[in-house]
């Protein structure tokens, strides 16, 4: 079954403890992004990258970074997680960095609280 | 500015009533345009997409949408809702990159 996958799907964490959501895809993507939802403010891109080892930041990086090593995988760090990255994380992925009529797949969604 | 507006942030409406959701957007090249639904404790699963052709597209569970150039709205619709139906609904827009941009959804309650 084609699908995006997250783990975990619900972290309590304290501030300033390292955390990693993990990101993957099993469809052969070459584009995944991470995004966070917050209330009144929709899905906001954390992060995208267009293929393994080319990443970039979205409108809303700070506090974050990824990495591509794999084209499956695209984990989401918090290096030192603060109360205002309590959020609600998906991770997507497309075919085809660039072919723009194919839509995202997102994964279930990760609920983050730190406190 | 590139944008999505979703003018309504709370939905109620009676079983087997008909359903419009607003969308307004604000693109500056060719707009491809999505739906999602999020129903709760679920990810985001695609309703719809517009990306050229006919303006009135349908899409899965008994929605459609019309792309309205003129006055830059891509509403949803269904004549008959459905108390499963219950669930918050974004529409997006892209364009010539990979990047999508959500409006900030509607919730829909659905009383029986």
């Amino acid at each position: 079954e084609a699908q995006v996958t997250q783990n975990p799907r619900y972290l309590i964490t304290v501030t300033g403890k390292k955390l990693t959501v993990t990101c993957s895809q099993n469809m052969n993507h070459e584009y995944m992004s991470w995004y966070r939802q917050d209330p009144g403010l929709g899905l906001r891109q954390i992060y995208y990258s267009m293929n393994v080892e080319v990443t970039d930041k979205g409108d809303v990086p700070e506090g974050y970074k990824v990495s591509r090593k794999e084209k499956r995988n695209f984990p989401l760090i918090l290096e030192s997680p603060s109360p205002n990255q309590t959020s609600l994380y998906f991770c997507a992925s497309k075919v085809g960095s660039g072919r723009v009529n194919y839509e995202q797949y997102f994964g279930p969604g990760t609920r983050l609280t730190v406190t | 500015a590139q944008s999505v507006t979703q003018p309504d942030i709370h939905i109620t409406v009676s079983e087997g009533a008909s359903l419009e959701l607003r969308c307004n957007y604000s693109y500056g090249a060719t707009p491809y345009l999505f739906w999602y639904v999020q129903s709760p404790g679920q990810g985001l699963q695609l309703l719809l997409k517009y990306f050229s052709g006919d303006t009135l597209v349908q899409g899965i569970k008994g929605f459609e949408a019309e792309f309205k150039r003129s006055q830059s709205s891509f509403n949803l619709r269904k004549p008959s809702v459905h108390w499963s139906d219950a669930a918050e609904y974004f529409c997006a827009v892209g364009g010539n990159t990979d990047k999508l941009i959500f409006g900030t959804g509607t919730r829909l309650q659905v009383f029986p």
